[in-house]
């Protein structure tokens, strides 16, 4: 079954720094997909990232997955207190309209003021 | 902005009760979802559903759970018979044709 890892497990930076967040998949992925989640909340959408060498952004967040679709980074540029959450990737497997998302375990997220 | 949304936000029953959690996807929306997530753990998929049938259910979805869209509108999530191991945050998405899934805000479930 597929498995994917995330690290790290937990981030705090200082706001307005930089930051990465990575997710490996133990085998090659059909979509690649990021949220983040609020504790104790639902995951909002962030991107999906179809084709191996693929670049998304949208604000201060680029998500970037490899040519060999297996490992997926997240990385936002110039940190606020907005950006805190936990962010979770997640994939699927197969070509399937109404596939089941595997995610991984969560990047928590803080930011430092 | 065309939103998931589900009832209640918080449902406590006692052990052996059944429990329905509702959701109402996006109106234009084919494919629906449930996942939870118990506290502390990775949000773990469910069932889906498109054109009023399951299309995968996962092991966690035994004879306990059943799904149902009653209308043009809502998705539900039966549980007959709630464990004490069914508490956990439930969470209901749907997609349009692709398989960009947009999740509701969850149901937090407490089985006492």
């Amino acid at each position: 079954s597929q498995e994917l890892e995330q690290s790290p497990q937990s981030l705090i930076v200082q706001e307005g720094k930089n930051l990465t967040i990575n997710c490996t998949s133990s085998k090659t992925l059909y979509g690649l997909y990021w949220y983040k989640q609020k504790y104790g909340e639902g995951l909002i959408f962030l991107m999906m990232l179809q084709k191996g060498g693929e670049e998304k952004s949208h604000e201060k967040i680029t998500a970037k997955l490899d040519e060999k679709k297996q490992q997926s980074s997240l990385h936002i540029t110039a940190s606020q207190p907005s950006h805190a959450g936990i962010y979770l990737c997640g994939a699927d497997g197969v070509y399937s309209s109404a596939s089941k998302i595997i995610f991984g375990s969560g990047t928590r997220l803080s930011i430092r003021p | 902005e065309p939103e998931v949304t589900q009832t209640p936000s918080h449902q406590v029953t006692q052990m052996g009760q059944e429990v329905i959690l509702r959701c109402v996807p996006i109106s234009n929306h084919l494919y629906f979802y449930w996942y939870r997530q118990i506290l502390g753990q990775k949000v773990e998929f469910l069932v889906s559903f498109y054109n009023n049938e399951i299309s995968e259910k996962s092991e966690i979805f035994d004879d306990q759970f059943s799904v149902e869209r009653p209308d043009g509108s809502n998705f539900t999530l039966k549980i007959r018979s709630t464990k004490l191991e069914d508490s956990a945050m439930y969470f209901c998405a749907s997609s349009e044709w692709s398989n960009e899934q947009f999740f509701g805000p969850g149901t937090r479930l407490t089985v006492l």
